[in-house]
């Protein structure tokens, strides 16, 4: 079965601190990881991706850092704010075959607080 | 704007009754998907079309059914065989070769 397991399920992070959240998957051929961010009551919304041939992915405050071997991927938050509070799926996919179905996380809920 | 406009946002059914939640996009995606959201919980995919006139199920298709007769709908019919319906329903859509998948702001759904 195709997994993708998330740690931790809920995180509390001071206002300016660094949020780590970890995935492992399971099923070697996917090759495109995203991270998506949810506010209570809206959809989910991308927030960063990265593919297989990079180790590392910055935007702005936010970095995917990415192990192959290992097949781990982690999301980082930089200057972690109070409007970050919110929660955070990471998702596996193959872009070429399978339709680009996801198959998601469970979810880390992350409080930053002021 | 484009987008994804899923509707109703809310949505209250008895048991027994099935239900059709709408999704629309006008971001020509060939691609279109629905989730199950359960709360404290991740995304569990029903169902999911990559073309018009074509679809298939996914992790959890069992209770639900769909069609795709056009590139910018692809409504989901949650039917009275699916034994926990209450739910918060996701639709997305993405282009086929980035991968990148945009959601609505989805139903939440509550049977009675």
């Amino acid at each position: 079965q195709q997994q993708v397991k998330q740690s931790p399920q809920s995180l509390i992070v001071q206002k300016g601190g660094i949020s780590i959240i970890n995935c492992a998957y399971e099923n070697t051929a996917f090759d495109y990881f995203p991270w998506y961010q949810q506010f209570p009551g809206k959809g989910p919304a991308l927030l960063i991706a990265i593919r297989p041939d990079v180790s590392e992915k910055k935007e702005g405050r936010f970095t995917i850092s990415f192990n192959k071997s290992a097949k781990q991927f982690s999301l980082h938050i930089m200057d972690s704010q109070p409007g970050d509070s919110a929660t955070y799926f990471c998702a596996a996919g193959t872009l070429v075959a399978a339709g680009n179905k996801l198959t998601f996380g469970g979810g880390t809920r992350v409080l930053v607080k002021p | 704007d484009g987008g994804i406009t899923q509707s109703p946002k809310y949505l209250f059914r008895k048991e027994g009754q099935n239900v059709t939640l709408s999704c629309e996009q006008n971001l020509n995606h060939d691609a279109m998907y629905w989730y199950r959201q359960d709360p404290g919980q991740g995304l569990r995919l029903i169902y999911y079309s990559q073309i018009v006139n074509d679809f298939q199920k996914g992790d959890i298709a069992e209770g639900y059914s769909v069609s795709r007769e056009k590139k910018e709908s692809f409504p989901l019919t949650v039917t009275s065989a699916q034994k926990n319906p209450t739910a918060f329903y996701l639709c997305a859509s993405s282009i086929r070769s980035t991968g990148k998948a945009t959601f609505g702001s989805g139903t939440r759904l509550t049977v009675v």
